[in-house]
């Protein structure tokens, strides 16, 4: 069955460290994944995406890398900082005939310490 | 930067009655999403719609829901007969292409009584 799904329930780091946080998804068909943030009582925020014709992409701060072989995405936040406090989400971007949807994973809790 | 509305913030409502929640996707977007988010759980897919019908909906989204997009801009979700397992956080998003990033609203918080 469809599954997109995170190693980790919660990360907790000092501020100023790096954070990495995984995601493991099982459709290889996928070609399309995207990192959001979730605040507490916001809806989710787009981080970053990948396509599945790359293996690396490098936004501010954040870098996301997709091993299309172990199937495995990951998403480093450079220098943390207690503003990226939040619940973090994988979603796989599923095609099922003319429709796509996107499939979350159940998120990670990332704490920030000062 | 535009985004993705949505109302009330907070509904309450007793078991049975149907609730209308609305949303208005960003005006340019062609391709628009309910999600529904049951409190410390994933974000789960209900519908997408597209050209003024539905392109695929899960289990979940069942006869008792339907959405429309009465106008040039607002987006709805109708619950007709509303059950304790609704209350949830229910997300509203468009993309204006396919495989592009989709664009979240703030969340109507539906708790039923």
């Amino acid at each position: 069955g469809e599954s997109v799904g995170l190693h980790l329930p919660t990360l907790s780091v000092q501020e100023g460290d790096n954070s990495i946080i995984n995601c493991a998804y099982s459709n290889s068909a996928s070609d399309y994944f995207i990192w959001y943030k979730q605040e507490s009582g916001k809806g989710p925020q787009f981080i970053i995406d990948i396509r599945s014709n790359m293996d690396k992409r490098q936004g501010q701060r954040v870098t996301v890398l997709l091993n299309k072989t172990v199937k495995h995405l990951s998403l480093q936040i450079a220098a943390t900082q207690p503003g990226d406090s939040a619940v973090y989400f994988c979603a796989e971007n599923k095609k099922q005939g003319g429709s796509e949807k996107l499939v979350f994973g159940k998120g990670t809790k990332l704490t920030v310490n000062p | 930067e535009p985004e993705v509305t949505q109302t009330p913030s907070h509904q309450v409502t007793q078991m049975g009655q149907e609730v209308i929640l609305r949303c208005v996707p960003i005006s340019n977007h062609l391709y628009f999403y309910w999600y529904r988010q049951i409190l410390g759980q994933k974000v789960e897919f209900l519908v997408s719609f597209y050209n003024n019908e539905i392109s695929e909906k899960s289990e979940i989204f069942d006869d008792q829901f339907s959405v429309e997009r009465p106008d040039g801009s607002n987006f709805t979700l109708k619950i007709r007969s509303t059950k304790l397992e609704d209350s949830a956080m229910y997300f509203c998003a468009s993309t204006i292409l396919r495989g592009y990033e989709q664009y979240f609203g703030p969340g109507t918080r539906l708790t039923v009584t």
